[in-house]
């Protein structure tokens, strides 16, 4: 069966420090995969999505960039947190075009 | 992506059926019904999809009206694990990338 992980599950972090989260699937092969952000009381905002190593789109310009470095590994970085990064951020995987997503259990970000 | 409508709430009793409309009536031919839940800190969860038909699983029931410019997730015996955000989303099954857009979703609250 197929597996998300995503760590960590907390996370508070000053202003101006870096970043790095880390998703992995396991069970699988060639995910599309994908990084959401949902700010408090708010909606889901997709970040970024991949649909194989290297390839990475963006969906909203910000503080943040991501990479695959490997099939089944998305990681989401930044060099420079700003107090407007904090959220909620989710990875998700999906098979491919037409078929569901499933997402992790989310990392809970605090820029203080 | 074709745009949804949800109300923004709604509640329901323990052990009745819940019903959970959506109206997409920009929809097009190739775009395909889903239905995701998140419940509370978690990540979203996954629950149906469809293109025309009426579709059952063990979680939930999806009709599609006949235009397929609505449809209704149809929860048979809400429980209070129910409760939670129901995101309604139209999406091409093709689309590069496979992106997910969430809209507001309908906050659900099973009531004792």
């Amino acid at each position: 069966s197929q597996t998300i992980h995503q760590w960590p599950a907390t996370l508070v972090q000053p202003v101006g420090s870096p970043l790095s989260l880390e998703c992995t699937v396991e069970g699988t092969s060639n995910p599309n995969l994908y990084w959401y952000r949902q700010a408090a009381g708010r909606g889901l905002q997709l970040l970024f999505y991949s649909v194989g190593i290297g390839q990475i789109s963006s969906e909203v310009p910000q503080n943040l960039s991501a990479s695959r470095p490997q099939d089944r590994q998305f990681i989401l970085s930044s060099k420079k947190l700003l107090l407007s990064d904090s959220g909620f951020y989710l990875c998700a995987w999906s098979r491919g075009p037409g078929t569901e997503a499933f997402f992790g259990q989310g990392t809970r970000l605090t820029v203080v | 992506d074709a745009k949804t409508t949800q109300p923004t709430s709604m509640d329901c009793a323990e052990g009745r059926a819940a019903n959970l409309p959506c109206n997409h009536s920009t929809i097009s031919g190739n775009e395909y019904v889903y239905w995701y839940r998140q419940i509370h800190s978690q990540g979203p969860q996954y629950i149906i999809h469809g293109l025309k038909n009426n579709e059952t699983n063990e979680m939930a029931s999806l009709i599609i009206t006949e235009d397929r410019k609505s449809s209704t997730l149809i929860l048979p015996h809400a429980t209070l694990r129910d409760t939670a955000v129901y995101y309604c989303i139209v999406r091409v099954g093709y689309a590069a990338g496979n992106k997910l857009t969430f809209g507001g979703g309908t906050r659900v609250l099973v009531k004792p």
